[in-house]
């Protein structure tokens, strides 16, 4: 598996800011992915980060509320903007490396708006 | 797009017993399965998984079985232990790699 991280860990913010999580892969990999977990949920895929080109965003999910940069293979990041209480959730990258199929996930980053 | 149903959404064992947990999917080009466990304060650990062209995958205590025709698959817990205690999802993806994923079941071990 890949050693993944990502920060910060946890913050907690103000309504009507915004904040920029950070996901750091320790290896070169195909796939990069964000996804959301809200409080006691499953899973959803928020977009799919493309490196050196736009990301590719699921239905319900647009650029404008969270901008993703992917500058190169190891590295990407995830913006939610404009926050309200509704976006209270764990954020989590994965990745899924060269000629696998499996996904590894980091460990997210527990975000409180107030 | 993908919907994966799982269930049961809580499931309580006793110790040494086995579990069972079903999910299925609705995209028939779907072709990779993972499970995830999920302890508390966790992220979801892969724990195992299974593609379109095999129908059972087996590690030590944990077993995956896929019904392609029903389109529906398993995972299965033999023997199980307090550590087993978890949130376990099942995800269905085609060949972009996006998981989709069961809303999840929450396994309780009893001692």
């Amino acid at each position: 598996s890949a050693v993944i991280s990502q920060k910060p860990s946890r913050d907690i913010c103000q309504r009507g800011t915004s904040l920029t999580i950070q996901c750091q892969v320790d290896s070169q990999v195909t796939m990069m992915f964000w996804y959301r977990q809200q409080p006691g949920q499953s899973l959803t895929l928020i977009a799919t980060a493309n490196q050196g080109s736009e990301a590719t965003y699921e239905s319900g999910f647009v650029i404008d509320k969270f901008p993703i940069s992917r500058p190169n293979l190891t590295f990407s990041t995830l913006t939610v903007s404009n926050m309200s209480p509704e976006d209270s959730s764990i954020y989590l990258c994965s990745v899924v490396r060269q000629g696998g199929n499996e996904q590894f996930f980091g460990p997210g980053t527990r975000l409180t708006v107030l | 797009g993908e919907n994966v149903e799982q269930h049961p959404s809580t499931l309580s064992v006793q110790e040494g017993d086995s579990a069972v947990i079903k999910c299925t999917y609705s995209d028939s080009a779907s072709n990779y399965f993972p499970w995830y466990k999920q302890e508390l304060g966790k992220r979801p650990q892969l724990i195992i998984d299974i593609r379109s062209n095999v129908g059972e995958k087996k590690d030590q205590r944990i077993a995956v079985t896929l019904n392609k025709t029903a389109k529906h698959f398993s995972l299965h817990i033999t023997e199980t232990q307090p550590e087993d205690s978890a949130v376990y999802f099942c995800a269905a993806s085609q060949m972009d790699y996006k998981l989709s994923f069961g809303a999840g079941t929450t396994v309780t071990v009893r001692a």
